[in-house]
């Protein structure tokens, strides 16, 4: 495979549960990227990893929680979810994100819906 | 807070027409610029970008832009489109230094139609 891959492509989640997004990169990026994509609304930046390390959380909720266990993989690992949170959430990668200029490389993102 | 403006939401242009997609950004030194494009269910791939140099930038599909400092603006044009543009477009906007880690902000998105 190539890129950014994201799974699952579709998931549909009740408030209660307990599901995990993945996203992987192929790119050998030392950054990665999750956004949340609602219906009229701009994307929304959640969280930015650059070497493992988380470097950004614009105020994302606690049910909510990042993890990147190595430079190519990314999780969001979620619970207890509101309708609300129910949007397209994109994964991205870039080579480097230490405020120098970089394109993003987009996934193709995972389409959740919260009952 | 550093921000971007797409004036037009909706836009609809007749195939073979040439297009215009307007992009403003807030006041700052030495912006990065971005177009992006979505197609329905599709993650958002790059169309083209703007670093430093020619302030006219080619990309992929035919498509260019043009940074214009003295506006704040990077607009998108196609002198001729064809069917298969019809997406979202996204402008975005990425500053160097500081603690921006690469932060990109993007535009609202402007939805195109081509009629045939």
């Amino acid at each position: 495979e190539t890129g950014v891959t994201q799974t699952p492509r579709h998931l549909v989640m009740g408030m209660t549960n307990k599901k995990s997004l993945k996203c992987e990169q192929h790119l050998g990026h030392n950054a990665m990227y999750w956004y949340k994509q609602s219906a009229k609304k701009p994307l929304e930046l959640m969280f930015v990893y650059n070497f493992k390390e988380q470097t950004e959380n614009n105020s994302v909720p606690s049910r909510f929680s990042p993890e990147c266990p190595n430079s190519s993989h990314l999780f969001l690992h979620l619970h207890t979810l509101q309708p609300e949170d129910s949007a397209l959430y994109l994964c991205a990668s870039s080579p480097t994100g230490r405020g120098g200029p970089g394109e993003q490389y987009f996934g193709p993102g995972t389409r959740l819906t919260v009952t | 807070a550093q921000s971007v403006t797409q004036p037009d939401i909706h836009i609809t242009v007749s195939e073979g027409a040439s297009l215009e997609l307007r992009c403003n950004y807030s006041y700052g030194a030495t912006p990065y610029l971005f177009w992006y494009v979505q197609s329905p269910g599709q993650g958002l791939q790059l169309l083209l970008k703007y670093f430093s140099g020619d302030t006219l930038v080619q990309g992929i599909k035919g498509f260019e832009a043009e940074f214009k400092r003295s506006q704040s603006s990077f607009n998108l044009r196609k002198p001729s489109v064809h069917w298969s543009d019809a997406a979202e477009y996204f402008c975005a906007v990425q500053y160097a230094g500081g603690t921006s880690y690469g932060k990109l902000t993007f535009g609202q998105g402007t939805i195109l139609t081509v009629h045939p």
